[in-house]
């Protein structure tokens, strides 16, 4: 079974500074996605940047920025500039490229943004 | 273009109590899933669903019961609600051959 770990239960950074957020996964798959989301206290998931495990290329998105390592199965999120409204949940998620079932999700990190 | 809605938003119920939670998207979506999310937990995959008629089990399927009649709805049914049910429950769909799920605001269940 796929597994998504996130060592780091809680980040704290200074707004405007930068932060990377940790994420590794176990899978025996070549054809697969990697996935951040976003949960504010709001509760609503929010697709912050997505991975496709045949691109060489980190996806970018904005002041949000991966850096997918395949051979280590490592996929962390680097937000630049860090704002307040970057307070929140943030899940790794997991999904087999040929499986009709749904996301694996990390535990999560709690990201907090001080002023 | 409503994306995925989620009814309700909050409820309360006995252990021992019945209900359905209600979720329907409006993008032609085949796939459909359910999770649950405790504290400390990230979405763990309850139910999904690849088209109308079929359903399969996630990761947590014990005491829930999912049917499609359509393509639009995917119901989550607690047929006799425990304690440990108590959760934030979340729907969400995906096209085929997407591979981006969209999810619903959540609904958060407490079981006393």
């Amino acid at each position: 079974a796929q597994t998504v770990t996130q060592s780091q239960p809680e980040m704290s950074v200074q707004e405007a500074e930068t932060v990377t957020l940790s994420c590794t996964y176990d899978t025996s798959e070549s054809d697969y996605y990697l996935f951040w989301y976003k949960q504010p206290p709001s509760r609503q998931m929010i697709l912050v940047i997505r991975q496709e495990a045949y691109k060489q290329q980190n996806a970018t998105e904005n002041r949000f920025s991966v850096n997918f390592q395949k051979a280590a199965k490592s996929f962390s999120l680097k937000i630049s500039d860090s704002q307040l409204g970057d307070a929140a949940m943030y899940f790794c998620a997991y999904t087999f490229g040929g499986g009709a079932d749904g996301l694996t999700f990390g535990k999560g990190t709690h990201l907090i943004i001080q002023p | 273009n409503a994306g995925v809605t989620q009814t309700p938003k909050f409820q309360v119920l006995k252990t021992g109590q019945s209900m359905t939670l209600q979720c329907a998207q409006d993008m032609n979506h085949e796939y459909m899933s359910w999770y649950r999310q405790d504290p400390g937990m990230g979405l763990r995959l309850i139910h999904y669903s690849v088209g109308a008629g079929i359903t399969d089990q996630g990761e947590v399927p014990n005491g829930y019961n999912v049917s499609r009649s359509t393509t639009e709805d995917f119901p989550l049914r607690l047929l006799s609600a425990a304690p440990s049910q108590t959760s934030v429950y979340f729907c969400a769909s995906r096209e085929q051959g997407g591979y981006i799920q969209y999810f619903g605001a959540g609904t958060r269940l407490s079981v006393l």
